[in-house]
């Protein structure tokens, strides 16, 4: 079946440092591609919605000079957060959609952490 | 704005229980519901896909019903076992969201005991 690659899958970053997460659809063209984050045992809260070759739509509240997301060709997203701070580690996922019946695929999340 | 709730937040149950995983939603517009689970530190796993025009799935020991007119859904799991043990999470497309978007509910904690 389809899959979605996240690239790492954990990452530590000095604080005002920038670090990027990739997110990869391995077996189809994902048109849509979507950033989730987790706070500790929290549920995943959408940050931003990618599509490719547009500029991402932000939710309320997302920074989005803050978190950068790139989506420059149909099977790969990149989310940028620039500046870190110890309260951006978190749990970030992506999804992607575009695969057979439109079916949402999750990655297997990155847990970032910023010291 | 649309609000998905989980009850209970935890369960702790011993091996072999059926049991029962609620989940509530205030706009009853919705595309479809969809119940994953999530290993802790994991990422999530589709369980069953309920679309707006169905009342249940089942999937193996899984079943997961949805009354839209109630807002509400459940996920049945028979006969539990130590390995069914993690967060469930529901989730649903709504209407007034914005297609593809999901919005999730604040999860559930489950521990099965052997």
């Amino acid at each position: 079946g389809a899959v979605v690659s996240q690239h790492p899958s954990w990452v530590i970053c000095k604080s005002g440092t920038s670090v990027k997460i990739e997110c990869r659809s391995l077996d189809f063209q994902a048109t849509t591609m979507f950033w989730y984050r987790q706070f500790p045992k929290q549920s995943l809260m959408l940050m931003a919605t990618s599509n490719e070759g547009s500029k991402a739509t932000y939710e309320q509240g997302v920074e989005k000079d803050k978190f950068l997301i790139n989506h420059a060709s149909l099977t790969l997203s990149t989310l940028t957060v620039t500046s870190a701070h110890p309260e951006d580690s978190s749990f970030y996922i992506c999804s992607a959609t575009g695969g057979p019946g439109n079916t949402i695929y999750f990655g297997e999340g990155s847990w970032l952490t910023v010291v | 704005k649309q609000e998905v709730t989980q009850i209970p937040a935890a369960l702790s149950v011993p091996e072999g229980e059926n049991l029962v995983l609620n989940c509530s939603f205030t706009d009853s517009a919705i595309y479809n519901l969809q119940w994953f689970r999530q290993d802790p530190g994991k990422g999530l796993t589709s369980l069953l896909l309920i679309q707006s025009s169905q009342r249940e799935q089942t999937s193996g020991r899984l079943n997961a019903s949805l009354d839209k007119s109630s807002g509400r859904s459940t996920l049945y799991i028979a006969a539990s076992q130590p390995g069914d043990s993690a967060t469930y999470l529901c989730a649903l497309m709504g209407m007034n969201t914005g297609f593809q978007k999901l919005v999730f509910g604040t999860g559930t904690r489950l521990l099965v005991s052997p």
